[in-house]
């Protein structure tokens, strides 16, 4: 397996623009959880999925974070207007059904100018 | 919710014995306790699971006393390659449901020659 993949794995844009970052999750895993990780607040949790559907998105930190999840092996986190302080590295991870080990994706370095 | 603590930092040798406490007073009955490594520019990796007592595999072992309201991640004769961000994570499971995640600030560890 190739593991979790996400893309673009740096993403430079300007204030006001449209950001989408894509993550395919581990086949069979039925959880996929979005991290957003800065030196200021470390690792948060910002969305999971089981089975598509979100569960929990109290971590997304306002409306401009939109998350979906369409199907199995898809999901995507959406900000829009972007700001500079969106810059971060966000990172994709699955996990298989009743087992807590998570697999994290490489992450996408987002730059905010 | 369960959250964690744990120390900022913490050095060590090359071929010494590291041991990073966690605590999480408000650990519910059926959370588990998970420990990841993050390197620079890596999405965090899975070293270890435990319910209670002592599990131990081939990269560490965990210790977690019996009212498991802190747990002890221990890293036998580390190598400079162990030099990373271990983080804590108390994780709930509610049936078919994981239920709200959370890892901790990070402990960095640096391991000097």
């Amino acid at each position: 397996d190739a593991g979790v993949i996400q893309s673009p794995r740096h993403e430079v844009t300007e204030m006001g623009q449209e950001v989408t970052l894509r993550c395919k999750p581990i086949s069979g895993h039925d959880y996929l959880f979005w991290y957003r990780q800065t030196m200021m607040r470390g690792l948060e949790l910002l969305i999971y999925f089981n089975n598509n559907v979100p569960i929990d998105d109290s971590g997304m930190p306002e409306d401009r974070f939109s998350a979906k999840m369409p199907n199995a092996s898809f999901s995507t986190l959406k900000i829009q207007p972007s700001e500079p302080r969106d810059s971060a590295v966000y990172f994709c991870a699955s996990s298989a059904r009743g087992k807590e080990t998570q697999y994290f994706g490489p992450g996408t370095r987002l730059l905010v100018l | 919710l369960a959250k964690t603590t744990q120390p900022i930092s913490m050095d060590s040798y090359e071929g010494q014995e590291v041991n990073i406490t966690c605590s999480h007073n408000n650990i519910a009955t059926n959370d588990y306790i998970t420990w990841y490594q993050q390197f620079p520019s890596q999405g965090p990796r899975f070293i270890i699971q435990g319910y209670k007592t002592k599990v131990t595999n081939e990269v560490a072992s965990l210790f977690i006393p019996a009212d498991r309201k802190s747990s002890t991640l221990s890293l036998p004769r580390v190598s400079l390659s162990d030099t990373a961000v271990y983080y804590c994570l108390v994780g709930l499971l509610r049936g078919s449901t994981l239920g709200r995640l959370y890892f901790g600030r990070g402990t960095q560890l640096t391991v000097w020659p």
